[in-house]
């Protein structure tokens, strides 16, 4: 059971890049989650998703969209990277009402 | 306004003791639920303890317990015994009913166990 997977642990970006940052979950959990950290700080919410084929903006969308074709993935787009997404990033998955599981994060660096 | 405060940014601790990280919050939601988290410095969020709302008793969980008082809005995390291996962030969060279960969260607790 591996639970919560993100793809690449790392990565480093060159300003107007763009990628595409991997989710996959096998819990079946309906809900998922984008947050993003940045240092010395507590979560931001980016992205949300119910289920598949559902998905919402959360505090911090701008720059960032979100897919949600099937229950187990839910890749994060990153879209012409500036140096304020340099970030840890974190998906994470629910079974409704409960605690969520947590990859283990991307460190993005964008220069 | 904040609706997750967390006003130790960092602790030091003796081995052994007890710690006690606060947690103040505001809602007006009648049903919500408060989380902690653990981020020790490999980076992962490890859950720790869950306390709804409506529960009538302290979460427990371990040696990790939630000081719940619902009237003054706080929900301070209890951790008996520390040890080496609990120096790391803590976070505290909470979720609202109508919020289309967003969680939100608090800045964190940097807490450090001496040895």
């Amino acid at each position: 059971n591996a639970g919560v997977t993100q793809t690449p642990k790392f990565r480093i970006l060159k300003i107007g890049q763009s990628m595409t940052l991997q989710c996959t979950q096998d819990m079946n959990h309906n809900y998922m989650y984008w947050y993003r950290q940045d240092p010395g700080m507590g979560l931001k919410l980016i992205y949300y998703s119910v289920g598949a084929g559902i998905t919402d903006k959360g505090e911090v969308p701008n720059g960032y969209n979100v897919s949600r074709s099937t229950t187990e993935d839910f890749p994060l787009r990153l879209e012409l990277a500036a140096p304020s997404q340099t970030s840890v990033y974190f998906c994470a998955s629910e079974s409704r009402g409960r605690e969520q599981y947590f990859g283990p994060g991307t460190r993005l660096t964008v220069t | 306004a904040q609706k997750i405060t967390q006003t130790q940014p960092g602790m030091f601790v003796q081995e052994k003791e007890a710690v006690t990280l606060d947690c103040t919050y505001d809602t007006s939601d009648p049903s919500y639920g408060l989380f902690w988290y653990k981020q020790p410095s490999s980076g992962e969020m490890i859950f720790l303890i869950y306390q709804g709302s409506y529960d009538q008793q302290n979460a427990t969980e371990g040696r990790y317990s939630l000081n719940f008082q619902k009237a003054r809005k706080s929900a301070n995390l209890v951790i008996s015994a520390s040890q080496l291996g609990d120096s790391a962030m803590y976070f505290c969060a909470m979720r609202e009913t109508d919020s289309n279960y967003q969680l939100i969260w608090g800045a964190g607790t940097k807490l450090i166990i001496k040895p």
